[in-house]
């Protein structure tokens, strides 16, 4: 089965400084997909990108990027230049082929920009 | 685009009582997601359907939950009785669904803060 970890429960960041929030994931698939979403203290969960298996250059959405690291099976987020609004809880999830669309999420990093 | 509406967006009920989450998804997406979301077990899984039809139910925590999607537009998530655990924040998601296609993102709804007392 698969399974999506995060290690940092917590993470501090001054603002205008780059911060990555790790995942590693575990499945013995070769095609899949790894996400992150972003969940502010309002509660809604809000799509930042995506990242699949098979694409050679990791992704980049505006200030958003993940560091693809597909030998060591890890999927970090690096939003760089932070700001206050970035301040939220943070979900990794993977979704494998053959499971419709199905997504298994991580536990989640929140991260606290400071001034 | 209207996103995905969930309703209630708060409900306080007693223990005992029959609770009713309603979800309608963003048109034209052919899977629907129920989650939910608490402090101590994160971000779970219920049930999704594709097409209508339920799909996978193993996260249902027991028979005290139903789900249906009667319709391409509208899905419910019954809990009768509900308990004082059931308190929990209830997603509901959709997504397009293309066969062999990972790239589509679930879109969250606002959620429903559920607390039974």
């Amino acid at each position: 089965a698969q399974k999506i970890t995060q290690t940092q429960p917590g993470m501090f960041v001054q603002e205008k400084e780059a911060v990555t929030l790790d995942c590693t994931y575990d499945t013995s698939d070769q095609s899949y997909g790894l996400f992150w979403y972003k969940q502010p203290s309002s509660g809604e969960m809000i799509f930042l990108i995506y990242q699949g298996s098979y694409d050679e250059q990791n992704a980049t959405e505006g200030r958003y990027s993940l560091n693809f690291q597909k030998a060591r099976k890890s999927a970090n987020l690096v939003i760089s230049a932070s700001q206050l609004g970035d301040s939220a809880m943070y979900f990794c999830a993977m979704r494998l082929t053959g499971t419709a669309s199905k997504l298994t999420f991580g536990t989640g990093t929140r991260l606290q920009v400071t001034l | 685009d209207a996103g995905v509406i969930q309703s209630p967006r708060h409900e306080v009920t007693e223990m005992g009582q029959e609770v009713t989450l309603r979800c309608k998804p963003i048109s034209g997406h052919n899977s629907l997601f129920w989650y939910r979301q608490t402090m101590m077990r994160g971000l779970e899984l219920l049930i999704y359907f594709n097409n209508n039809v339920p799909i996978d139910d193993s996260g249902m925590p027991e028979d005290r939950f139903s789900a249906k999607m009667p319709n391409a537009s509208f899905s419910t998530l019954k809990i009768q009785p509900s308990e004082p655990r059931d308190s929990a924040v209830y997603f509901c998601a959709s997504s397009p669904t293309f066969r062999g296609v990972l790239r589509y993102e679930q879109y969250f709804g606002p959620g429903t803060r559920l607390t039974v007392t």
